[in-house]
């Protein structure tokens, strides 16, 4: 069965101290690995896209990489402005078509 | 213009109305989606519209029924939903169904008297 995992649930983090998200998975057929931003009450707002082992992106004090088993989210410096929920998403290929599964995402806070 | 809009933002409804959710983006992308997420869980994906046509449709209940009358408008139909319904309810879009990024709206908040 598909999965995908996030940790730590939450994080709280001092402003200037730096960390990293982890998004975990086991599916078969992935086609793309998604990272998302997600304020209270608002919907997700897409951050990078990752699509094979070794690939790296950056934005800002976000960068992203990616394993053939998990994918990391480092960020360096954060603001107070950086707290949020942090999802990351994965494509699949399945019989029924392109199939999308979010984590359960990780709970950022910095504090000033 | 890089957004997707969704109306409204709010919605409180009884379980007898009948109701729908508009969503609309001109970005012109042919995939569109609806998810359901309640509160501190991931969304959850609901239907998948690929060029005007449903493309997935995962079990959701028939008190939902999705339209897609063209490419930049998604709506979804409510009839007798149920308290547990009350959720946020986001519409997405992308480019193309495959390996390409989704783009949410704000969502809305749904509560079910």
């Amino acid at each position: 069965e598909d999965q995908v995992t996030q940790s730590p649930e939450a994080l709280r983090l001092q402003e200037g101290e730096s960390s990293s998200l982890n998004c975990s998975y086991t599916v078969s057929g992935l086609r793309g690995l998604f990272w998302y931003r997600q304020d209270p009450g608002k919907g997700p707002e897409f951050l990078f896209t990752l699509y094979s082992a070794g690939e790296e992106k950056e934005k800002e004090r976000l960068k992203a990489t990616l394993t053939k088993k998990e994918s990391f989210l480092h960020i360096t410096a954060p603001k107070p402005e950086d707290s949020a929920t942090y999802l990351c998403a994965v494509q699949v290929a399945e019989n029924t078509g392109n199939q999308f599964y979010f984590g359960t995402g990780t709970s950022l806070t910095v504090i000033p | 213009d890089t957004e997707v809009t969704q109306t409204p933002k709010h919605l409180v409804m009884g379980m007898t109305n009948k109701k729908s959710l508009k969503c609309e983006q001109h970005m012109g992308h042919r995939a569109m989606y609806w998810y359901k997420q309640k509160a501190k869980k991931p969304p959850e994906l609901m239907f998948v519209y690929s060029y005007e046509k449903l493309s997935i449709n995962e079990s959701v209940p028939s008190r939902f029924s999705p339209e897609c009358p063209n490419s930049s408008l998604l709506n979804l139909h409510l009839h007798a939903l149920q308290p547990e319904d009350s959720a946020l309810y986001l519409c997405a879009s992308s480019l193309i169904i495959s390996y390409n990024e989704q783009f949410f709206g704000p969502g809305t908040r749904l509560t079910v008297l």
